[in-house]
Order: structure tokens, then sequence, then C-alpha cells
């Protein structure tokens, strides 16, 4: 059962920002957005997570919708190393035993 | 480097041969995974552990036989399996399956090869 919705793929000009949409339209108010990523034959990696306010790190921006049904995931400037597949994720913020489950991401391609 | 190995990296095998993956994480977690990724889809979750107890075995054939000594180290135990089984194998600690902090961290993962 898909939480997330993801475009299949985008590409971003090196330098520039690229911005990842995710629509989670079903999530619930104890539900926190996660994002990953997984370089090409890499484990993923951990970038960001939210619930309802934006969220800064040194990775990302995650920007959340005051619905909370959408989210994007900015990568201000983006470089080559940054080409992975990004996934994003809703899990419930406490409480149970709870594993992520990885969809198929949006191909991101970062071109000189 | 993500505080979480895996050996060995690569790994071929004939279908009739036995052979272990290893996970070992350095990060106190409690909490520790295996996913499988066939090519070109998605990560499936097969087994989770916590506490050293696995809470979790996502019907994942017998062939496949987890192994959890203490909360750091994680191993897959391999026999008798088919070319389908040709994946990269990843695991993966979190500091608890539930809770506020429960990002997970991975493994650079075992490319596996079944002949």
């Amino acid at each position: 059962d898909a939480k997330t919705t993801q475009p299949t793929s985008m590409d971003c000009a090196e330098g520039r920002a690229a911005n990842l949409p995710c629509n989670h339209s079903t999530i619930s108010g104890n539900e926190y957005v996660y994002w990953y990523r997984q370089i090409h034959s890499q484990g993923p990696q951990y970038i960001i997570h939210g619930l309802k306010n934006n969220e800064t790190n040194e990775m990302a921006s995650l920007i959340i919708t005051e619905d909370r049904k959408s989210s994007t995931l900015i990568l201000p400037h983006a470089t080559l190393r940054d080409t992975a597949v990004y996934y994003c994720i809703v899990r419930p913020a406490s409480g149970g035993s709870y594993i992520p489950t990885f969809g198929r991401g949006t191909s991101l391609i970062v071109h000189p | 480097e993500t505080g979480v190995t895996q050996t060995p990296r690569h790994l071929v095998m004939g279908m009739t041969n036995k052979k272990s993956l290893k996970c070992e994480q350095h990060l106190g977690h409690n909490a520790m995974y295996w996913y499988k990724q066939s090519a070109k889809k998605p990560l499936e979750l097969m087994f989770v552990y916590n506490f050293k107890e696995q809470t979790e075995n996502n019907s994942v054939p017998s062939r496949f036989s987890p192994e959890c000594p203490n909360s750091s180290h994680l191993f897959l135990h391999l026999h008798t399996l088919q070319p389908e089984d040709s994946a990269l194998y990843l695991c993966a600690s979190s500091q608890d399956p539930g809770g506020s902090y429960n990002e997970q961290f991975f493994g650079p993962g075992t490319r596996l090869t079944v002949l």
C-alpha cells in the first residue's frame, strides 16, 4: 500500500536547486515525513525528516505544506554526486514497531 | 561511512553452497534489519531484530536464515539458493523500530550472485 507518490524521474542542472515533490495525501497527524536517497549500488542514506514545520540541515531542506498532504525536498545547489534515487516515506512518530517501506522513489539525474 | 559495515561486499556462490553474510553496527543501536534489493525493484524488507529478538519475518523462504547474537551483529546464513536470489543484500540499523529517533543507517550491501 503506497502511502506516498513521487515522480519516477527528474533531472537538474549542476549548481541549480533540485526540488523533489512527494504527495502523501493520507498522512495521519502523528506521521513524520522522511527522506532517504540511494546512490547507485550503495545503501540508502538518511537525508532529513519533519512533522509539520519546515526543516533544514547540511544536506537539504524539507518544505511541508500546511495541510501536510505534500512535501518538497530541496537540494539547494545540486552537484553531480547528488545523482541518486530519492525516497519519500511516512512513518508514525512513536509507538509500536514500524518498518519504513521504500517505494520506487524518484531517480534524480544531475547533469553538467 | 555510516557506522554499519557488511562483509563480504561481493559474493558468488553455487546453488549447493552454504555461505553467510555479516553485518556489524558501531552505533549503539538496538534494531537491525535485512533488506533485499533485486535489479530495478524497490527494497524488500526481509527480517527485523529488536534487542536481539526477531520481530519481523516478511515471508522469507527458509533458505535464508538470520542470526542475531547481540545487538551489534547480524548474520544472514544462505543455503541452497536459487539464481533469482541474486541481489544486493542490505543491512541497516536504527535506535529502535518505534520511537521518534528511527532513521535507519544502511551498510554498503553485499552483491550476491547465485550461479
